[in-house]
């Protein structure tokens, strides 16, 4: 099973719906992020959380909002989807740098969503 | 805010070397990861430097100067399976990792 889990890994609907983009963690890691892809532009922070009461905004926060339930579980929304939000959503989840740690991040496997 | 650029593309032949080169502008800084993402799938971590030089793991190494806003990649005896993209990620205290837009290898025999 993998560490870090992404549901739905893909989701077709329509403007206007909402979504909720779901990420669970068995690393057992204080923070988590959400990432998005797309050609050409690389991966973009959208919302980090470095512990439960904890949330960030991040590059492009617009459009979104997270909700993040439990260590393990930090979720995505996106209140009323538009056809330009059509990407590779990444979950990711990192130690607190130091004592070993560098706190490189561990990527779920991605939630390719599409926006009609 | 942070700026980080790295090429788009590169080529190279199977057995060659080849450097990927990244620049950025930070603030706080606290550390440069390089990452491989393999198309269609998640980004793996390949290295990271925190303080200047050299950090060497098998035919992959990294460089960074802190001075210079500097860090490269260095990919030794390619292989087909190099060909992926490579992604450059700074961190500033207290922040979120940022990527460059990645650079894409292409490796032909």
């Amino acid at each position: 099973d993998a560490d870090v889990t992404q549901t739905p890994r893909n989701r077709i609907t329509k403007t206007g719906k909402r979504i909720m983009l779901e990420c669970s963690q068995t690393k057992g890691h204080d923070r988590m992020y959400w990432y998005r892809q797309d050609p050409g532009l690389g991966l973009r922070l959208i919302y980090y959380s470095f512990d439960v009461k904890d949330i960030n905004k991040g590059e492009i926060s617009d459009g979104y909002s997270v909700s993040r339930q439990a260590q393990a579980k930090f979720s995505l929304s996106l209140e009323s989807a538009i056809p330009n939000q059509t990407a590779l959503y990444f979950c990711a989840t990192s130690p607190r740098p130091g004592q070993g740690n560098t706190g490189e991040l561990f990527f779920g496997e991605g939630s390719r969503l599409t926006v009609l | 805010g942070q700026n980080i650029d790295q090429p788009t593309e590169m080529t190279a032949t199977e057995g060659a070397i080849v450097q990927i080169n990244c620049t950025y502008q930070t603030s706080g800084f606290n550390g440069l990861f390089w990452y491989q993402q393999h198309a269609g799938e998640a980004p793996t971590f390949l290295s990271y430097n925190v303080l200047d030089g050299l950090e060497e793991k098998g035919r992959f190494s990294s460089f960074l100067s802190r001075s210079k806003g500097y860090s490269y990649l260095l990919l030794k005896e390619l292989q087909m399976k190099d060909s992926a993209s490579y992604l450059c990620a700074v961190n500033e205290a207290g922040t979120a990792l940022i990527f460059g837009k990645g650079t894409t290898l292409s490796v032909s025999s």
